[in-house]
């Protein structure tokens, strides 16, 4: 059972540059997410969405697009990347119901030069 | 605003000893209080959570303390061991309707052995 994978694991970008930081998840779960891990900060929600179709904002959505077309992934897009987008991106996922636990992947680390 | 602050940043303990991490919210709405647990190069896991109609919450080695008119909830880790040298965070929520955790600061807690 893979869990929640991302890929890819390391990336460098030039500022300007876009790209899609890939999420698939194999445990048919409603919820899925992104967080963005920075120091001192510890994990802020970006987007959310609670099913195929549905998508939500988090705290720190600038910057970043979501789209949820099924139920297993959930790609997160840097349209125009900037250095403040240095992090290391987690998506997580989680049944509907209460008290389900989130389900991380092991994370993409992106640096933004 | 950093609704859920976290501390010490960092902890040195020797095998054996007890480590305490402590959490504060601003939210009286929050309703769901878990700690995650996060290895290097790895997501967070879902470690231990509690809800605030309980005052403590004991899993094995892993206690969760709750003082809601403080608003304030601590991990107490008893016979700590190497092994549990790991980045701690604790998160809040309210429970109904989608997962959107908003995570403390992280603690990284080394255990000497």
């Amino acid at each position: 059972n893979a869990g929640v994978t991302q890929t890819p694991k390391f990336q460098v970008l030039k500022t300007g540059q876009s790209m899609t930081l890939q999420c698939a998840q194999d445990m048919n779960h409603e919820y899925m997410s992104w967080y963005r891990q920075d120091p001192g900060m510890g994990l802020r929600l970006i987007h959310y969405s609670v099913g195929a179709g549905i998508t939500d904002q988090g705290e720190v959505p600038n910057g970043y697009n979501v789209s949820r077309s099924t139920t297993e992934d959930f790609p997160l897009r840097l349209l125009s990347a900037a250095p403040s987008q240095t992090s290391v991106y987690f998506c997580a996922s989680s049944r509907r119901d209460s008290n389900s636990p989130l389900h991380f992947g092991n994370g993409t680390r992106l640096t933004v030069t | 605003q950093q609704q859920v602050k976290q501390s010490p940043q960092s902890l040195i303990v020797q095998k054996g000893g007890i480590s305490i991490i402590n959490c504060a919210y601003e939210n009286t709405a929050f309703d769901y209080f878990p700690w995650y647990q996060q290895f290097p190069g790895k997501g967070p896991a879902l470690l231990i959570a509690i809800r605030p109609d309980v005052s403590e919450k004991k899993e094995g080695r892993f206690t969760i303390s709750f003082n809601k008119s403080a608003k304030q909830f601590s991990l107490h880790i008893m016979d700590s061991q190497p092994g549990d040298s790991a980045t701690y965070f604790c998160a809040a929520d309210i429970i109904q309707g989608a997962q959107k955790l908003v995570f403390g600061q992280g603690t990284r807690l080394t255990i000497n052995p």
